[in-house]
């Protein structure tokens, strides 16, 4: 059974720091991993999706990356502002399967 | 688009009462998923839809709960009775699924969600 782990549960950082969301998951058979965005009382709004065959994914401040047969993935924020303030959710699509598992995530907190 | 839309944005009920929650997909896609967000439990997938029909409901927790796709562009999601247990942040989600994409550039969508409160 696959399962998503997403270290720290929290993280709290001065505006401006580059920092580093860490992923792990137990079967590196997947699909693919998506790094997701949730503001408190709203939906995901996904960030960054890397299929199995890639390494990373960029998408402006932010970079990810995958070591499937470690099964980890980071998310890297360069440059830190108030408005990253979210939590970060980590989810893998199984081989063979079309679900998600999500991470328990990461409530980050940027202090101006 | 408006993305995913989902109703009600908040439902409070009482205990024993039939609750039903509604979504609608983005036009075209043919993929539909429910999922509750609880702070024990994360996220997790209670079932889903390809082309109207469940493929997997093995996340559906008993028999109270139950879904529904009757067209390509509607779903609901009915508990009855409710329990308290059963609040929870209910979200909806859909995509587009092909067998030439299968397993690649599969991006779900989600929508706003459902806060359940069950009393």
């Amino acid at each position: 059974k696959q399962e998503v782990t997403q270290i720290p549960a929290a993280l709290s950082v001065p505006e401006g720091e580059n920092l580093v969301l860490n992923c792990s998951f137990t079967d590196s058979a997947i699909y693919n991993l998506q790094w997701f965005r949730q503001d408190p009382g709203k939906g995901l709004t996904s960030l960054l999706l890397i299929q199995s065959s890639q390494r990373e994914q960029t998408s402006g401040r932010l970079n990810a990356s995958l070591d499937k047969s470690s099964g980890r993935s980071t998310l890297y924020i360069a440059a830190s502002q108030p408005g990253d303030s979210a939590t970060y959710l980590c989810a893998v699509r199984p081989q063979g399967a079309q679900k998600l598992v999500f991470g328990q995530g990461t409530r980050l907190t940027i202090n101006p | 688009d408006a993305g995913v839309i989902q109703s009600p944005r908040h439902e409070v009920t009482e205990m024993g009462q039939e609750v039903t929650l509604r979504c609608k997909p983005i036009s075209g896609h043919n993929s539909l998923f429910w999922y509750r967000q609880t702070m024990m439990r994360g996220l997790e997938l209670l079932i889903y839809f390809n082309n109207n029909v469940p493929i997997d409901d093995s996340g559906m927790p008993e028999d109270r709960f139950s879904a529904k796709m009757p067209n390509a562009s509607f779903s609901t999601l009915k508990i009855q009775p409710s329990e308290p247990r059963d609040s929870a942040v209910y979200f909806c989600a859909s995509s587009f699924l092909t067998i030439l994409r299968q397993g690649r550039d599969y991006e779900q969508y989600f929508g706003p969600g459902t806060r359940l409160t069950v009393t």
